[in-house]
C-alpha cells in the first residue's frame, strides 16, 4: 500500500530562514504528488503539485518543492519564511485504489515562525 | 463564490446520538468527498460522490452513511455516534473525478466533532 511519511512533525524556524519540510513516500508505480497548507482554523489549499515534466515546482508566495524519483522524496523548501507561513503543512500522494481516487495524506508538520 | 460551506463549525454530541453534518459546494463541482482528520494520521477519506445520485465508500466508511440527491449538497450522517469518531471532519469538492486525481481539491473549513 502506499503512505506518505513527513519525517518533522513541527519545525520551528526564526523569520527570514530558510526551511525545508521532508517528505517521502512509497510507491511503484507513477504518482501525482501534492502539498497542501492548513492555516490556523482554516481548510486545506492547495500549495502546490507535481504531476509531470520539471522536477522543480514552485507555488505562488515562494515554497518550491522537487520531485526525487531515486528517493522517492517532495521535499517542501522556502529560502526565506515569514510569520504568516506558519501553518501545518501536509504532503499527499494521488492514487487510484478499488475503483477510486483519493490522496494519502502524511501526518502533518506543523511550521512555527518566530520573529 | 463562497466555495465549499459546512455547517455546523463545532458539535458535542453523546454516545450513540445521530446527527448530520452539512456541506455544500457553488463551483458546480462534480466530485466531492468527505475526510476526517485525526492527530498525527493526516486526512483519511470516508466517503465520496463523483455526482447526484452516485456515491462510494472511501477507506473509513463505518459508521457513517451520505447522499447525494443535488450537485450542491453532499450531507455526512452520524448514526450513531461513537467517542472514536471524535474528530475534525472536512468536505472537499473538485471539478470532475479525474480532476480529482490530478488537480486541486477544494476543502471547507471543517467542523470540529466530540462525542463524548
Amino acid at each position: 500500500a502506499q503512505s506518505v511519511t513527513q519525517l518533522d512533525s513541527q519545525v520551528p524556524v526564526f523569520e527570514e530562514a530558510p526551511v525545508e519540510l521532508r517528505c517521502n513516500y512509497s510507491s511503484s508505480v507513477s504518482v501525482y504528488l501534492f502539498w497542501y497548507v492548513q492555516y490556523p482554523n482554516q481548510g486545506l489549499q492547495l500549495l502546490l503539485k507535481y504531476l509531470s515534466g520539471s522536477t522543480l515546482v514552485e507555488s505562488i508566495n515562494g515554497f518550491e518543492a522537487e520531485f526525487n524519483k531515486s528517493q522517492t522524496s517532495f521535499h517542501l523548501r522556502k529560502p526565506s519564511v515569514h510569520i504568516s507561513d506558519t501553518a501545518e503543512y501536509f504532503c499527499a500522494v494521488s492514487t487510484r485504489s478499488g475503483g477510486y481516487n483519493k490522496l494519502i495524506f502524511g501526518a502533518g508538520t506543523r511550521l512555527a515562525v518566530h520573529p | 463564490n463562497a466555495g465549499v460551506t459546512q455547517t455546523p463549525k463545532f458539535q458535542v454530541l453523546k454516545t450513540g446520538q445521530s446527527m448530520t453534518l452539512q456541506c455544500a459546494q457553488d463551483m458546480n463541482h462534480e466530485y466531492m468527498s468527505w475526510y476526517r482528520q485525526d492527530p498525527g494520521m493526516g486526512l483519511r477519506l470516508i466517503h465520496y460522490s463523483v455526482g447526484a445520485g452516485i456515491t462510494d465508500q472511501g477507506e473509513v466508511p463505518n459508521g457513517y452513511n451520505v447522499s447525494r440527491s443535488t450537485t450542491e449538497d453532499f450531507p455526512l450522517r452520524l448514526l450513531s455516534a461513537a467517542p472514536s469518531q471524535t474528530s475534525v471532519y472536512f468536505c472537499a469538492s473538485s471539478t470532475t473525478r479525474d480532476a480529482a486525481y490530478t488537480d486541486t481539491q477544494y476543502f471547507g473549513p471543517g467542523t470540529r466533532l466530540t462525542v463524548l
